[in-house]
């Protein structure tokens, strides 16, 4: 299986902040990364795929680069909504695997 | 509005069996590949299985092979999970999600998610 390593695994930052949030993967998956949003209790929120795509609907402060197996999502002006938990997936093979997890909240 | 909404999780003893169902809205059923991913202990997710949109292509993880068995019935626009033999280690809360096309190959899958539904295997 293809091994996603996401860092780092928790952030602190402030309303109007700029994080950048980075995963690895064990092999190459072209462009193959998908990034959601989880808040608890809902469900998980597709923000970027195929590396660099902004989902529909999805505010443009949030945006993705990468390809191989290096990747970052990049979140502009943070927002109060935006304190969640983010992770990465890799569709290039059916097992779909998922970074560990970012959790970011507010310092 | 794409709308997924898990049902029939619970507490099941070892070697159980449980269904869980993914009643899905929003879209044309059939046209679209599902998928069931599960996130235990450590919150570590892990895709279990999938679907083609006809039903007729399936893969699995290994470590539910034999075990479990996704389903779909277009008529009712529901997926399902049949999950037998059940261990400890089954444990977790288990998301229903839909991928962007027919297939579930390369580029296309995870694309909506379900809340969740959770699953405890123990005696």
């Amino acid at each position: 299986d293809i091994q996603m390593t996401q860092s780092p695994s928790s952030l602190s930052a402030s309303v109007g902040d700029t994080v950048t949030i980075t995963c690895r993967a064990s092999q190459t998956i072209s462009s193959h990364l998908n990034w959601f949003q989880h808040k608890p209790g809902k469900a998980p929120k597709l923000l970027i795929y195929g590396a660099s795509s902004l989902q529909s609907g999805v505010p443009s402060r949030f945006s993705g680069s990468g390809s191989g197996t290096d990747f970052t999502l990049t979140i502009s002006s943070l927002q109060p909504e935006d304190f969640a938990i983010y992770f990465c997936q890799q569709n290039f093979i059916t097992s779909y695997t998922f970074g560990q997890g970012t959790k970011l909240d507010i310092k | 509005e794409v709308q997924l909404l898990e049902s029939g999780g619970g507490l099941v003893q070892p070697g159980g069996s449980l269904r869980l169902s993914c009643a899905a809205s929003g879209f044309t059923f059939r046209n679209y590949a599902m998928t069931w991913v599960r996130q235990g202990p450590g919150n570590v997710l892990q895709r279990v299985s999938s679907i083609s949109g006809d039903g007729y292509t399936t893969d699995y993880a290994d470590s539910v092979k034999g075990r479990f068995t996704i389903s779909r019935d277009t008529s009712k626009n529901t997926l399902y999970l049949h999950m037998d033999n059940l261990r400890a280690d089954d444990t977790a809360i288990y998301y229903c999600a839909r991928c962007r096309g027919f297939d579930f190959w390369s580029g296309s899958c995870i694309e909506y998610w379900g809340q969740g539904n959770l699953v405890t295997v123990s005696s």
